[in-house]
């Protein structure tokens, strides 16, 4: 069955330090994976999605099919990065989405 | 463009009863989804209306159904409401193609008592 994990449920972090949010799927086929995050008192948003390869507000998350892991990194966190991250799947060809149960990233000053 | 809305937001019903919400995609859009979103379970996946027909469906009981207008509009329907239906349920919207991007909208909270 598809399945995303992520392990850490609050990630505290110092503002300039790297960050890590851990993201691991299980599906046998080709994936579809997304970063979305939730700021305070936000909607839901999309983050970046792999297809796309894109580095947004410094973000990047590379696929590792290998490990089956999708994590996401920026090399110096800031404080308005705090937020509600949520890792995401897709295994149809349309819009069926598996989403792990989030991370919140605490940035401290 | 406007946003996904999402009406009402805020609901409080009675075990057995039942519930009707409502989400208005971004125009254009024609793919509707539905989550329920709870502390323990997180963000589920109920189901996705596209052209007013079921394109793809969660693992959720037929207690929950949906709809969608010819306006792209859709309602999701909780009918005998149990304690366990108290969550968020949010409604997002994508044009309709094969695996898009997500646009939420702010949620309805049910709270079931």
């Amino acid at each position: 069955a598809q399945r995303v994990t992520q392990p850490e449920k609050l990630l505290s972090v110092f503002k300039g330090a790297p960050v890590e949010l851990k993201c691991n799927y299980s599906y046998s086929g080709s994936p579809e994976l997304f970063w979305y995050v939730q700021y305070s008192r936000q909607r839901l948003q999309l983050l970046l999605r792999h297809i796309s390869r894109e580095s947004i507000k410094g973000f990047t998350a590379d696929l590792n099919k290998g490990e089956t892991s999708f994590h996401l990194k920026k090399p110096f966190a800031q404080e308005e990065d705090s937020a509600m991250y949520y890792c995401a799947l897709s295994v149809s060809n349309f819009n069926k989405f598996y989403f792990g149960s989030g991370t919140k990233l605490n940035v401290k000053p | 463009k406007a946003g996904v809305t999402q009406t009402p937001r805020y609901l409080i019903k009675t075990r057995g009863q039942q519930v009707t919400l409502s989400c208005s995609p971004i125009s254009g859009h024609r793919s509707v989804s539905w989550y329920q979103q709870t502390p323990g379970q997180g963000l589920q996946f109920l189901f996705e209306y596209f052209s007013e027909t079921q394109r793809n469906k969660g693992n959720f009981p037929g207690r929950f159904s949906g709809r969608q207008f010819s306006n792209s509009r859709s309602e999701m329907n909780v009918s005998t409401l149990e304690l366990g239906d108290s969550a968020l349920y949010l409604c997002a919207s994508s044009p309709g193609g094969p695996v898009e991007t997500q646009y939420f909208g702010p949620g309805t909270r049910l709270l079931v008592l």
